[in-house]
């Protein structure tokens, strides 16, 4: 079955620099991948989504690859800020013209210090 | 613009009683609805989604079932709760590809 690997280890990076996380998967590509940020006792919010046939995607400080040869999503934000500290997850879509269901990695915890 | 409501936001139950959780969508017709389960500590687990009316799919075995009486009602219910059903448990929808999550429910068992 898919399995999705996202660092447990919480990144701890200064305010300005760039953070980047990453997300490694098992078996086939995703026909999307999907990044969502979560901060504690909320739901997750949807950030960016990238489609199997794209390498790059960009939204404001926000930037996702997607490697299906290297069989990972890699998730950068620049110039972070303390605002920006929370769990950031990946999903993978396999089929999104069909039931949409999402498979979660556990998340990476982030962590930006003034 | 839409909305998703999730209600109670907490609930402590005690081992062996039953539970309805339930989950409404605003500004949106026919979407397809998911309820996830959050352990501490863990990912999102899908438990159930479902692409319309009376139309319910279950991810995984448990003692939680799920129900769509209207188009923008989701209800997720237990006969009776063990002490592993408890969690953070959110309803999502889907739109454009992404899913967009409730508040959530924080369930304790005891």
């Amino acid at each position: 079955s898919q399995k999705i690997e996202q660092n447990s280890e919480a990144l701890n990076i200064q305010e300005g620099k760039t953070a980047t996380l990453t997300c490694n998967y098992t078996n086939y590509s995703p026909a999307y991948l999907q990044w969502y940020r979560q901060d504690p006792g909320r739901g997750p919010v949807f950030l960016l989504l990238i489609r199997e046939n794209e390498k790059e995607k960009r939204k404001e400080r926000l930037k996702v690859t997607f490697d299906t040869t290297l069989k990972q999503s890699l998730f950068h934000i620049t110039a972070s800020q303390p605002a920006d500290s929370a769990t950031y997850l990946c999903a993978l879509d396999m089929n999104p013209g069909n039931t949409g269901k999402l498979i979660f990695g556990q998340g990476t915890t982030l962590q930006v210090k003034p | 613009s839409q909305t998703i409501h999730q209600w109670p936001a907490t609930l402590v139950q005690p081992v062996g009683s039953p539970l309805s959780l339930e989950c409404t969508v605003e500004g949106t017709s026919n979407p397809n609805l998911y309820w996830y389960r959050q352990a501490a500590g863990r990912g999102l687990q899908l438990l159930f989604y479902s692409v319309g009316i009376g139309q319910i799919s279950s991810e995984v075995p448990q003692n939680l079932s799920a129900s769509r009486p209207q188009d923008r009602q989701f209800i997720l219910s237990s006969k009776k709760l063990l002490l592993s059903d408890s969690g953070f448990y959110l309803c999502a929808w889907r739109s454009g590809g992404g899913q967009f999550f409730g508040p959530g429910t924080r369930l304790t068992v005891l």
